[in-house]
């Protein structure tokens, strides 16, 4: 079945390094993926998504590029703020099976001032 | 008007009580679901509506029942709940529940704590 691997947490990096929160998924057909941002207290955000093989997703900063050829979508941002402390969720969804949104585990991101 | 609202922020209630959890959208999405969420996991699917009829159930107990009174509402009806059901509950929409490329999107969420 689909599944979506995130790269374990928690993550602690200091304000203005570089980000890479790392996702591989395994799934039938030509997934949709996606990054949804949950913020302490509240619901999941979509940060950024890609459709199809090549697309890049971008968002506040934050990049993903969909890559077949490795079934990846890492997430970027150059840059990070302590405003970007928050769990981050990869998932994938298809068009094929039972069409649910796949998620990750997660990943707890805190950054440090 | 591009968000999900969710009514109310926290609930508190007892095994014995009858309780609804709300959910609004108006970007006219035909698709909306009940996630449930614990705490440091990823939201669970619970139910799919699809044009306002229930197309995917997710062997959630009786004591959950949900209800779309039409395509902006969804309900989740609550009644004897056991602590275990303490949880986030989250709420989503999206244009149609089929097309890998239909993201959804999520309310902020209820609160849940059963005692």
């Amino acid at each position: 079945g689909d599944s979506v691997t995130q790269m374990e947490g928690p993550v602690t990096l200091s304000e203005e390094a570089f980000l890479t929160i790392n996702c591989t998924y395994t799934a039938t057909g030509y997934p949709s993926l996606f990054w949804y941002v949950q913020y302490p207290g509240e619901g999941l955000q979509l940060l950024l998504k890609a459709t199809k093989a090549d697309d890049k997703g971008s968002n506040k900063g934050f990049e993903a590029t969909y890559r077949k050829e490795t079934t990846s979508f890492h997430l970027e941002k150059g840059s990070v703020q302590v405003s970007d402390s928050a769990v981050y969720f990869c998932a994938l969804k298809t068009n094929f099976g039972n069409e649910k949104l796949t998620f990750g585990t997660g990943t707890r991101l805190t950054i440090i001032p | 008007d591009t968000e999900v609202t969710q009514t109310p922020k926290h609930l508190v209630m007892g095994m014995t009580n009858k309780k609804s959890l709300k959910c609004e959208q108006h970007m006219g999405h035909r698709a909306m679901y009940w996630y449930k969420q614990k705490a440091k996991k990823p939201p669970e699917l619970m139910f799919v509506y699809s044009y306002e009829k229930l197309s995917i159930n997710e062997s959630v107990p009786s004591r959950f029942s949900p209800e779309c009174p039409n395509s902006s509402l969804l309900n989740l009806h609550l009644h004897a709940l056991q602590p275990e059901d303490s949880a986030l509950y989250l709420c989503a929409s999206s244009q149609d529940r089929r097309g890998a490329y239909n993201e959804q999107f999520f309310g902020p969420g209820t609160r849940l704590t059963v005692l």
